[in-house]
């Protein structure tokens, strides 16, 4: 399978725990974007990597959440002290040069938040 | 506030049928406006895109209209199929900003019946 990757498929966790998400990107693709995207929404941004350097933080990528991508290959995404809020689809897109190149949409993480 | 404003929120096609998904925007510095098609459990996937130097660009059965003084686009689909039943997004972004993130409107739950 040569898509975008992502793990884990769905993800329950409790008020107040820490969670970590996985991106596995298409391999040629040096660009990683993280999306969240909440029911009846369509998905909004949330930060950037160009290889392994973060470009770009959206506003909603609040202090709880950090992002990671330390070899330019897979990302990771991790939330800590969970709020119900949080709750959402966690999209993982890669490209090779930009939007307008081959941007890829894995299936996402599912987080639901108790 | 929303950049990008996507009716309806859903729509009720028979099969054979024309859909037709407006969008609206707000910045005129967008360059880039792709039509994203979900099925549920999955991520988005690039249908149809266009650039505002043409008004309109056809793929098989998907159509996109622009009118650039109009800030609108539109996707048609003909002869609907239940197999087109998803939920599709407009987005629009800068391409020749760093990062490109795309920006998403609301989405429209297509249902074709048969």
């Amino acid at each position: 399978d040569t898509g975008v990757s992502q793990n884990p498929r769905h993800k329950i966790t409790k008020r107040g725990q820490n969670v970590t998400f996985r991106c596995d990107p298409i391999s040629e693709h040096n660009r990683l974007y993280w999306y969240r995207q909440t029911l009846g929404q369509g998905p909004e941004f949330l930060t950037y990597f160009q290889n392994e350097a973060q470009l770009e933080k959206s506003r909603l990528l609040s202090d709880r959440f950090s992002a990671e991508r330390p070899k330019g290959s897979f990302s990771t995404l991790e939330i800590q002290r969970t709020e119900q809020g949080d709750s959402a689809m966690y999209l993982c897109a890669s490209s090779s040069q930009g939007v307008s190149y081959g941007y890829t949409f894995g299936s996402g993480t599912r987080l639901t938040v108790v | 506030q929303q950049q990008v404003k996507q009716s309806p929120q859903s729509l009720i096609v028979q099969k054979g049928g024309i859909s037709i998904i407006n969008c609206a925007y707000e910045n005129t510095a967008f360059d880039y406006f792709p039509w994203y098609q979900q099925f549920p459990g999955k991520g988005p996937a690039l249908l149809i895109a266009i650039r505002p130097d043409v008004s309109e660009k056809k793929e098989g059965r998907f159509t996109i209209s622009f009118n650039k003084s109009a800030k609108q686009f539109s996707l048609h689909i003909m002869d609907s199929q239940p197999g087109d039943s998803a939920t599709y997004f407009c987005a629009a972004t800068r391409l020749n900003q760093a990062g490109t993130a795309l920006i998403f409107g609301k989405g429209t739950t297509l249902s074709v019946s048969s």
